[in-house]
């Protein structure tokens, strides 16, 4: 266990609809990122947040959005789902606000299937 | 371009044998270069982390391997186990003022046969 923790595991929904992946970081990380991995891809950093702020922002699409709540964990929304949203979809955790530290920890992910 | 490229994309190995996955990577500037290990449909796990300063570290049966003046680095993995079977990923820092950014490899897939 790697202490941060993803909900829900799997996930099948239709398209056009809308759907909400929860992360919880690791006890005293403040900063949290997501990423989302389609098959046979690299990881691609969509969106990161620091202590409730959005701090930096990758290839996130305007139909996908997220927020970082006061108990630090953060919740990414994605909405009028496509079929090429079907991916994994990963958290990850840092104390600090950039990834400079080993306490860089990813969860186990979310599988979304857009059918 | 900051861009991290991996090679071989895939690789199939006895039990038993010997392995190294090589990683070129253009970023600039640089903070660290880590190795990952990602089963599959699992979070990535980090392997090593290196600092410019450090050309190996070792975890186990793996050594990495870093020439920040080539810009490369390599994962060795000795005496392989069918549970090294995963996709190994370079992924290197890159220093952007107030934070830094993770460039991703696309992943080297090991598959250990017995």
């Amino acid at each position: 266990d790697s202490g941060v923790t993803q909900t829900p595991k799997h996930l099948i929904t239709a398209t056009g609809q809308r759907v909400t992946l929860r992360c919880s970081p690791r006890s005293g990380d403040l900063s949290v990122y997501w990423y989302q991995q389609s098959l046979d891809q690299g990881l691609q950093f969509l969106i990161q947040y620091y202590n409730g702020e959005e701090r930096a922002k990758g290839n996130i699409l305007e139909r996908f959005s997220a927020q970082q709540f006061p108990d630090l964990h953060s919740e990414l929304n994605l909405s009028s789902l496509e079929l090429g949203d079907s991916a994994l979809y990963f958290c990850a955790s840092s104390v600090a606000l950039g990834p400079t530290s080993y306490g860089y920890t990813f969860g186990s992910g979310t599988r979304l299937t857009v059918v | 371009k900051n861009q991290v490229e991996q090679s071989p994309q895939s690789l199939i190995i006895l039990e038993g044998k010997n392995c190294t996955l090589q990683c070129n990577y253009t970023v600039s500037p640089f903070s660290n270069l880590r190795w990952y290990k990602q089963d599959t449909g699992r979070g990535p796990v980090s392997l090593t982390i290196m600092t410019f300063s450090e050309n190996t570290k070792s975890n186990g049966r793996y050594t990495a391997t870093l020439d920040a003046d080539t810009k490369q680095s390599s994962l060795h993995i000795t005496a392989s186990q069918l549970s090294d079977s995963a996709s190994y990923i370079c992924v290197v820092s890159h220093y952007g003022g107030a934070t830094n950014k993770l460039i991703f490899g696309t992943g080297t897939l090991l598959a250990v046969q017995p």
